[in-house]
């Protein structure tokens, strides 16, 4: 069975500081992990993935995550917030069963 | 290419009424999920089909929540008798068969906001 934590569930930060937002993941299997954003009133939205291979993911809106085996997270980056980064983040996690689980999410706000 | 399309968008029952949430998969997508998510609450699976079958269904309320996937039309997630704590929205989402090239990745739909009032 797949679970996932994230650490704070608000995070805030000023325009053009860096964005870290904290994941910790448990699978029994070789996990995929992902990382979704949504707007308000909203879906989730695919940031990025990793599968296999490069352990550093580069997905959209200049955000990128590192799996990190040994200490069990995918924490997720960007070097420079902007206004429209304002959202909800949720990681996730699924194994080989089409079973994935979310996190509770971290609502990340940038201030001016 | 559409996307995963949820309906109703937004849906208001009084307490006691039944609620139905239709959820059309993308095109060539056989798994279904729905999770729901309370006001400040991260996302809850409820249950996961595919075509005819309920595979998972370990985070639905034993008593007034049903979900099918029948051969033809869209998934749907009833909820019966309606109380004021199921106001939520619940989100479908989507994924194709998973072979040892897929990723489970999920594409979600739009979500449908219901209000027991």
């Amino acid at each position: 069975a797949q679970s996932v934590t994230q650490l704070g569930s608000h995070v805030s930060v000023s325009e053009g500081a860096l964005v870290l937002l904290r994941c910790n993941y448990s699978s029994s299997v070789p996990p995929y992990l992902f990382w979704y954003v949504q707007y308000p009133n909203q879906g989730l939205q695919l940031l990025l993935k990793y599968t296999t291979g490069a352990t550093l993911v580069k997905g959209i809106n200049g955000f990128e995550a590192e799996f990190k085996k040994s200490e069990t997270s995918f924490h997720l980056t960007k070097p420079s917030a902007h206004m429209s980064d304002a959202a909800e983040y949720f990681c996730a996690v699924s194994g080989n069963n089409n079973d994935m689980r979310f996190g509770a999410g971290t609502r990340l706000t940038v201030k001016p | 290419n559409a996307g995963v399309m949820q309906n109703p968008r937004h849906l208001v029952r009084r307490r006691g009424q039944e609620a139905r949430l239709r959820c059309s998969p993308m095109k060539g997508h056989s798994h279904v999920y729905w999770y729901r998510q309370l006001p400040e609450e991260g996302l809850k699976f409820m249950v996961y089909l595919q075509k005819e079958n309920i595979i998972d269904e370990s985070g639905m309320p034993k008593e007034r929540f049903s979900a099918e996937f029948p051969k033809e039309g869209p998934s749907i997630l009833r909820i019966q008798q309606v109380v004021r704590g199921d106001s939520a929205a619940y989100f479908c989402a989507s994924s194709p068969l998973q072979t040892s090239g897929n990723t489970g990745e999920l594409f979600f739909g739009e979500g449908s906001r219901l209000t027991v009032l």
